[in-house]
């Protein structure tokens, strides 16, 4: 069955650092979400993707966030200059389209440790 | 508004026993309500949803009740397993309008079935 992939695992640096998280969305799905869940808190949206533009983005993804396809299978999450309350637990999630009703495939996430 | 309000945040029940999780809504235009499972290292993957012009979805052992005067819908687990042990999202959308629709997710309960 296809699934979502996204590295790594665990990404740990140092604040004030650039991050990349990498997402291989499954195939021939064309929405394209982030999520983050800080330890012990709920999962919340930060931003979604479709035909290489922001569709819609929350409150939390400020202009430190940015995201982008490079090429026809990655999605890719950056952090500019990573602060500590950036540590969270980061999903990638995508879906076929972008109705409520079609379901959001999710990654196993990439944990974030920013020291 | 947009808070999605879950309870209990941990729960432990027998083998065979009957889980209840709540969830709660204040944004009225939330139109579609997914119930999400997340196994250990795995991201919260779809288990069932429900739409508020029915009060109750069934799916073998789950079952979402919804009853939209109160704004309040439940995930009711029969028969539960050891292998059910995980931790269960509500959370929330909306069906009209725009597409990309983000989920908004309660805080997660941590289902814990004793053998």
């Amino acid at each position: 069955e296809p699934e979502v992939t996204q590295t790594p695992s665990h990404q740990v640096t140092q604040m004030g650092q650039e991050v990349i998280l990498r997402c291989v969305p499954i195939s021939n799905h064309l929405y394209f979400y982030w999520y983050r869940q800080i330890l012990g808190q709920k999962v919340e949206f930060l931003v979604s993707f479709y035909n290489n533009e922001i569709s819609e983005k929350s409150e939390i993804f400020d202009d430190q966030f940015s995201v982008e396809r490079p090429d026809g299978s990655n999605f890719t999450l950056k952090i500019r200059s990573t602060k500590l309350e950036d540590s969270a637990m980061y999903f990638c999630a995508s879906s076929t389209q972008g109705r409520a009703t079609d379901t959001q495939y999710f990654g196993p996430g990439t944990r974030l440790t920013v020291l | 508004q947009q808070q999605v309000k879950q309870s209990p945040q941990s729960l432990i029940v027998q083998k065979g026993g009957i889980s209840i999780i709540n969830c709660a809504y204040e944004n009225t235009a939330f139109d579609y309500f997914p119930w999400y499972q997340q196994f250990p290292g795995k991201g919260p993957a779809l288990l069932i949803a429900i739409r508020p012009d029915v009060s109750e979805k069934k799916e073998g052992r789950f079952t979402i009740s919804f009853n939209k005067s109160a704004k309040q819908f439940s995930l009711h687990i029969m028969d539960s397993q050891p292998g059910d042990s995980a931790t269960y999202f509500c959370a929330a959308t909306l069906i009209s309008s725009g597409s990309a629709r983000q989920l908004t997710f309660g805080s997660g309960t941590q289902l814990t079935v004793l053998p």
